[in-house]
């Protein structure tokens, strides 16, 4: 089974550039997240994307950051302008749809490898 | 802010038993408790969840104490391959609602 892709693997801008990231998940997977994550921490939750539709996207930085998930399979993150603290890998998962909202279950995330961003 | 506090690091000789422990002490009642683990340069991976009974699978065992405060991730017998961070989470079961918070996880560094 094919994992979930991300591409580019490593991209280095300067700041006040912009950049997008790309992700395919996992067939059939109807939810998708993106994360960040900072040297030295954990991944953060950037977005939720159920289908085509944002469950939540509290943490994204909504004056620079935006993703979309326009036909509910791939998704593309853009940052605009960068930011040196935008340095980062940024981590796409997929899961598959939890069912009814509430019921007591549990869908594995499945990560893809990362793209490691650099700004200069 | 995450809901567990873990070791940053730990060392385990090859071929034995690795302990990971996690305290969650504000644990509520309808939380799992979550593992995974992240190699370098790679995304994290799932490894195990449970309740509040005791978990086994192909990769570890989870031993969740009987107040639910705290949890061990056990690998029964650690290879260099297991040399990863360790991410201890909690949160509901559903995929809505409130998402995984990562903290910084346990170093584990299985030696040679």
């Amino acid at each position: 089974e094919a994992g979930v892709a991300q591409s580019p693997r490593y991209k280095i801008i300067e700041k006040r550039q912009s950049v997008a990231f790309w992700c395919n998940p996992i067939s059939g997977h109807a939810t998708l997240y993106w994360y960040q994550q900072i040297l030295g921490q954990g991944p953060k939750l950037l977005i939720q994307f159920q289908n085509n539709g944002v469950v939540d996207d509290s943490q994204l930085p909504k004056d620079r950051f935006s993703a979309e998930r326009l036909k509910g399979v791939d998704s593309t993150l853009k940052i605009q302008p960068a930011k040196l603290e935008d340095s980062a890998v940024y981590l796409c998962a997929s899961s598959l749809s939890a069912g009814l909202a509430g019921a007591p279950s549990y869908n594995e995330q499945f990560f893809g490898p990362g793209t490691r961003l650099t700004v200069l | 802010d995450a809901k567990t506090t873990q070791p940053p690091s730990m060392d385990c000789a090859e071929g034995r038993a690795a302990n990971l422990p996690c305290n969650h002490s504000t644990i509520s009642g309808n939380e799992y408790v979550y593992w995974y683990r992240q190699i370098h340069s790679q995304g994290p991976q799932y490894i195990i969840h449970g309740l509040k009974n005791n978990e086994t699978n192909e990769m570890a065992s989870l031993i969740i104490t009987e107040d639910r405060k705290s949890s061990t991730l056990i690998l029964p017998h650690a290879t260099l391959r297991d040399t990863a961070v360790y991410y201890c989470i909690v949160r509901v079961g559903d995929n809505y609602g409130q998402n995984f918070v990562f903290g910084p996880g346990t170093r584990l560094s299985v030696l040679p």
